[in-house]
C-alpha cells in the first residue's frame, strides 16, 4: 500500500470549508483514496473514496489531482462537529486491507 | 440498523489474567476487522476475516493473541496472558468487502492492564 502524507492540523472557522490536503506520490494505478475521520472516542467513520474521478457525498468532496499524486478533501461548510482526525488512506482495490496513518487533526472553531 | 457492537465497553484487569474482547458484525456482513489504537503507534490492523476465516493475521502482536470467528455473527479477541502493554483501545469493524464498500466501526473496547 502506498505511503500517504498529511500535515498534523489544521484549524478552520465554522461555516467556512476546511480543505484537508493529502500527498501519495507513490500510489499505484490499482490503489484508491479513501478517507475516514475519527471524532474523539469514537471508532472510526467512512467518508469518501476515489479511484481518479472527483467524487461528492452528502459528507464531503474529494478532489484527486490529475497525476493521482495527491488530493483534497473538502468539507464546503465546516462545523463545530466536525473536529475531528482524519486519515488519508491508498489502499488496493482488490484488497481490503487499509492502513491508518497519523492523520490531520482538524480543529473547528466558532 | 444496529452497527457493529462491541463488548465490554471497558475492560480494567490485572496483568497475567485472560481477556476476551467480543464483537458482532453488521447482519450480512462478510468481512470483519480488529484494530488496536494506541497513542505511540496510532491505530493498526491486527487481524481481518473474511467468510469467518482468518486471511492476514501479520499485525498480530503475538502468540498472546488469538482471534476466533466461530460465526458470521460473532468475534473474539482473546489476550492470555495480559500484559500492560497491551493497554489500548481495541476496535471491530466490519463490511460488505470490495472497493465500493466502506469499513463501519463499532465504539472500541477500552482495555487498561494494570
Amino acid at each position: 500500500d502506498a505511503k500517504t502524507t498529511q500535515p498534523p492540523s489544521m484549524d478552520c472557522a465554522e461555516g467556512r470549508a476546511a480543505n484537508l490536503p493529502c500527498n501519495h506520490s507513490t500510489i499505484s494505478g490499482n490503489e484508491y483514496v479513501y478517507w475516514y475521520r475519527q471524532i474523539h472516542s469514537q471508532g472510526p467513520q467512512y467518508i469518501i473514496h476515489g479511484l481518479k474521478n472527483n467524487e461528492t457525498n452528502e459528507m464531503a468532496s474529494l478532489i484527486i489531482t490529475e497525476d493521482r499524486k495527491s488530493s483534497t478533501l473538502i468539507l464546503p461548510h465546516a462545523t463545530l462537529r466536525d473536529t475531528a482526525v482524519y486519515y488519508c488512506i491508498a489502499g488496493r482495490g482488490d484488497t481490503d486491507k487499509l492502513i491508518f496513518g497519523t492523520g490531520t487533526r482538524l480543529q473547528v472553531f466558532p | 440498523d444496529a452497527g457493529v457492537i462491541q463488548s465490554p465497553r471497558h475492560e480494567v484487569t490485572e496483568m497475567g489474567q485472560e481477556v476476551t474482547l467480543r464483537c458482532k458484525p453488521i447482519s450480512g456482513h462478510d468481512y470483519l476487522f480488529w484494530y488496536r489504537q494506541t497513542m505511540m503507534r496510532g491505530l493498526e490492523l491486527l487481524i481481518y476475516f473474511n467468510n469467518n476465516v482468518p486471511i492476514d493475521d501479520s499485525g498480530m502482536p503475538e502468540d498472546r493473541f488469538s482471534a476466533k470467528m466461530p460465526n458470521a455473527s460473532f468475534s473474539t479477541l482473546k489476550i492470555q496472558p495480559s500484559e500492560p502493554r497491551d493497554s489500548a483501545v481495541y476496535f471491530c469493524a466490519s463490511s460488505l468487502g470490495g472497493v465500493n464498500q466502506p469499513q463501519h466501526f463499532g465504539d472500541g473496547t477500552r482495555l487498561s492492564i494494570l
